[in-house]
Formats: C-alpha cells, sequence, structure tokens
C-alpha cells in the first residue's frame, strides 16, 4: 500500500531564516506530487505541483520554491521566511486510475509558524 | 478564477440523524469532485469521490452532484460523534492525462451533538 511521509511535523522557525520541507511517498511509482498551504481561516490553497523529476509548475507566485530530485520526493524551500509563511503545509500524491481519473491523497502535514 | 464556495457552519446536527454538507463551484469545466473530512489539526482525508451526475453511496454517506446546477454535496446518515469534524469540498477541472490541483471550499464545520 502506498505511503506519505512529511517531516518535520512542526517547526517554528524566526522571519528571514530558510526553509525546507520535505515529503516522500513509498509504495507507488511516478506519481504527481502536490504542494499546498493551509492558513488560517483560509481554505487549501495549491502552491506547486510535479508530474515527474525535475519538472514543477508553481501556481501562485511567491518566496518559496519546490524541487523533486527523485520520483517520489517532493521538496518546499525557501531563502527566506515571512510572516506570512505561517501555516499548515501538505503534501499530496495522486496517479491516474483505470478510469482515467486521479484521486489526490495527502500526507500527514507540517505545522510552520514563522516568528 | 476558480471558486469553490462552502457554508462555513458550524452545522449542528444530533446524533442519528441525516447531516447535509452543500457545495457550489464556479467553474462549468469541472470534471472530478470530491469531499474530504479534516479533524482538528490533522491532514484532509478522502471521504468521497463523484465524477457524474446524480449520487454515489458508501455506506453512511451519500455524494450528490449535480453539473447543470454547479452542485455537490455530501449526506451522512446515522450521524456519529466521530463525524465531528471539518468537511472540504474539492473540484478537479482535469479528468485525466495530467496533474492539476484540487480548488477547495473553505470548509463546512459539522458538530453532531450526543
Amino acid at each position: 500500500s502506498q505511503t506519505i511521509h512529511q517531516w518535520p511535523a512542526t517547526l517554528v522557525q524566526p522571519v528571514g531564516s530558510p526553509l525546507s520541507l520535505e515529503c516522500t511517498v513509498e509504495g507507488t511509482s511516478n506519481p504527481n506530487l502536490y504542494w499546498y498551504r493551509q492558513a488560517a481561516g483560509r481554505g487549501l490553497q495549491l502552491l506547486f505541483y510535479s508530474v515527474g523529476i525535475g519538472q514543477i509548475s508553481s501556481e501562485v507566485p511567491q518566496n518559496l520554491s519546490a524541487s523533486r530530485p527523485q520520483d517520489r520526493q517532493f521538496i518546499l524551500s525557501s531563502k527566506k521566511l515571512l510572516l506570512s509563511d505561517s501555516g499548515f503545509y501538505l503534501c499530496a500524491w495522486s496517479v491516474e486510475g483505470t478510469s482515467g481519473k486521479e484521486t489526490q491523497y495527502f500526507g500527514p502535514g507540517t505545522r510552520l509558524l514563522v516568528l | 478564477q476558480k471558486e469553490v464556495e462552502q457554508n462555513s457552519g458550524p452545522l449542528s446536527v444530533p446524533e442519528g440523524a441525516i447531516a447535509s454538507l452543500n457545495c457550489t463551484y464556479s467553474d462549468r469545466v469541472s470534471q472530478s469532485f470530491f469531499w474530504y473530512r479534516q479533524y482538528s489539526g490533522k491532514s484532509p482525508e478522502l471521504i468521497m469521490s463523484i465524477y457524474s451526475n446524480g449520487d454515489k453511496e458508501d455506506g453512511r454517506f451519500t455524494a450528490q452532484l449535480n453539473k447543470a446546477s454547479q452542485y455537490v454535496s455530501l449526506l451522512i446518515r446515522d450521524s456519529q460523534p466521530s463525524d465531528s469534524a471539518t468537511y472540504l469540498c474539492a473540484v478537479n477541472g482535469w479528468s485525466g492525462g495530467g496533474a492539476d490541483g484540487l480548488t477547495f471550499g473553505k470548509g463546512t464545520h459539522l458538530i453532531i451533538q450526543p
């Protein structure tokens, strides 16, 4: 069965510090991978998605970046964090089913507080 | 811009009753529709997916889709206190052949009263 891991689970960082969040998926090959952010009082917002190694699409321009160095690894980074970067960061994966439909499954998330 | 609208609640339902959650979406070409359940402090968990007009049942859950009205609903029968959570409606405009992110509503907070 497929599992998705995220770390760290919780992170407190000062403004202006760098960030690296990691997501790995097990039990599947060539998944589509996604980064979402859920800020307080707001819905989940898609940040990045990737259909393969080195292929990143950005949905929202900001001070965050993403990379996919391996098939089942997705990394979210920032060079300098802002207060507004605080939130719950969720990684998700999907594969196309036999019906041609894709369903996304979420990891446990990383809660980031920028002070 | 794609939008998904949900009543934020809280929606309070007595234990054993039917909970009805509603969602409307703006993008007429949307193809896939999902309901996720999110407990406080946890990540979203998939409850139901629906792609065609009509009803889809899975245990105590029934999803209903009306593409003409751009409306999706989730019914929870025999509601239990463990159903108390925030329910997120999500819409995907791409039916397959590539990746596309989901557009989420802000969620409806459901409270099942014992």
